[in-house]
């Protein structure tokens, strides 16, 4: 069965700079696909990126960006320019070729103005 | 376009109670599925439908049960409730073909604590 990992229960970063999340998945296939996941205060999680396994380029999205190392199974997210909006938990997920996804434990993310 | 809306968005059961959460949404996706989420831990599937008629189970669907006769609608129901289930349940919704665009459209979710 496949697992998605995120070592990192909590995250801090002060207003306006970088911070990664990192997320380490487990699988035998070589096609599918890989997410983050946005769930604010609020509680109604929305999708942040997503990125094809087939392709080597990073997705990117504004000041999210991925750094996924295929062969390490690895899928980091970089969030540039931190903003006190983005304060949320964190979910990666994995999802194999029609197939259900699989999510991580979460990140929570706290931005300090 | 209201997306996926679910109610109530709180509720407290006692031990043996039975309820349904709701889960309607508008945007004609195929797919739908229910999830609960326990504190620090990941969404655990709980069943799941590709299309109205068909459902199946997912990770944790033990003590739950779903129906799903249209496409707009997939409730969950609890039968005898148990303080395990005390939990937040969220609905959520996928565009119509392959899950493979990954994109779920999720409600508010749904906080169950069972006394």
């Amino acid at each position: 069965a496949q697992t998605v990992t995120q070592s990192q229960p909590e995250m801090s970063v002060q207003e306006a700079e970088t911070v990664t999340l990192s997320c380490t998945y487990d699988t035998s296939e070589s096609d599918y696909y890989l997410f983050w996941y946005k769930q604010p205060p609020s509680r109604q999680m929305i999708l942040v990126i997503r990125q094809e396994a087939y392709k080597q380029q990073n997705a990117t999205e504004n000041r999210f960006s991925v750094n996924f190392q295929k062969a390490a199974k690895s899928f980091s997210l970089k969030i540039s320019d931190s903003q006190l909006g983005d304060a949320a938990m964190y979910f990666c997920a994995y999802e194999l070729t029609n197939e259900k996804l699989t999510f991580g434990t979460g990140t929570r993310l706290t931005i300090i103005p | 376009n209201a997306g996926v809306t679910q109610t109530p968005k709180f509720r407290i059961l006692k031990i043996g109670q039975s309820m349904t959460l709701q889960c309607t949404q508008d945007m004609n996706h195929n797919y739908m599925y229910w999830y609960r989420q326990d504190p620090g831990m990941g969404l655990k599937l709980i069943y799941y439908s590709v299309g109205a008629g068909i459902t199946d189970k997912g990770e944790v669907p033990n003590g739950y049960n779903v129906s799903r006769s249209t496409t707009e609608d997939f409730p969950l129901r609890l039968e005898l409730a148990a303080p395990s289930q005390t939990s937040v349940y969220f609905c959520a919704s996928s565009k119509p073909g392959t899950t493979n665009t990954g994109e779920l459209f999720f409600g508010e979710g749904s906080r169950l604590t069972v006394l």
